[in-house]
């Protein structure tokens, strides 16, 4: 299976800043086929980004997906205070369905 | 709109079994994928397996095969999975999930999530 690894583990920013994210698969992942999530204490994920670089309904434009084969990125291009959460990466072009152990993103 | 309603939560003796319930609203519940994932406290996300609701059939990741069961109902559009053989490793909250397509194996609308507690 395919092993995603996030970096870095823990984030301390202040809202108005650039962050970027980091996912690395262990493989290539077939057709870029990678989501990143947002997940708020005690909700569920919510879908940012598909394809790699698609963004999903309603998702704001200051979050922007890239990368491909193995290494994929997630930017926030201004924090806002409402994105201070952790972020997940997933990879659904190979079986199994896997995801990133996290990356938590909190307020410096 | 779509929503994905899950059971109450569950505490449960080690051994024993649990079966969660997701009830679908909104769409054609034959239409679309049902996925189980699952978050143990503090920790991430785990895919379980999925399940076809037109057809029943299902593909469960390797580590639960043994002891989960993907079920429907299609007269109350509503998905269940059952786990046997609880251990305390099966502390989490369990989530029913669906993509945008089909089959899509990436997740637009999730359920609430239901917690299971594993304790004696």
């Amino acid at each position: 299976e395919i092993v995603l690894t996030q970096s870095p583990g823990t984030l301390s920013l202040s809202p108005g800043e650039r962050v970027t994210l980091y996912c690395r698969a262990s493989q290539s992942v077939s057709s870029n086929y990678l989501a990143w999530y947002q997940q708020k204490f005690g909700q569920a994920p919510r879908l940012l980004i598909y394809a790699a670089s698609t963004r999903a309904t309603d998702i704001p434009n200051r979050f922007r997906g890239s990368g491909s084969g193995t290494d994929f990125t997630l930017t926030i291009t201004r924090l806002e205070p409402e994105d201070f959460a952790v972020y997940y990466c997933q990879q659904y072009g190979n079986s199994p369905i896997t995801f990133g152990q996290g990356t938590r993103l909190e307020i410096k | 709109q779509v929503q994905l309603v899950q059971s109450g939560a569950e505490v449960k003796e080690p051994g024993a079994s649990v079966k969660v319930s997701c009830k679908a609203f909104g769409y054609t519940f034959a239409d679309y994928y049902i996925y189980w994932v699952r978050q143990a406290p503090g920790q991430g996300l785990e895919w379980m397996g999925w399940i076809n609701p037109e057809s029943g059939g299902t593909n469960y990741a390797q580590k639960f095969q043994d002891r989960v069961t993907m079920t429907r109902d299609t007269s109350i559009n509503t998905a269940h999975m059952e786990v046997n053989r609880l251990t305390s490793d099966d502390t989490a909250v369990y989530y029913c999930a669906r993509g945008v397509g089909g089959t899509t194996r990436y997740f637009q609308y999730w359920g609430q999530g239901t917690l299971v507690s594993v304790s004696s």
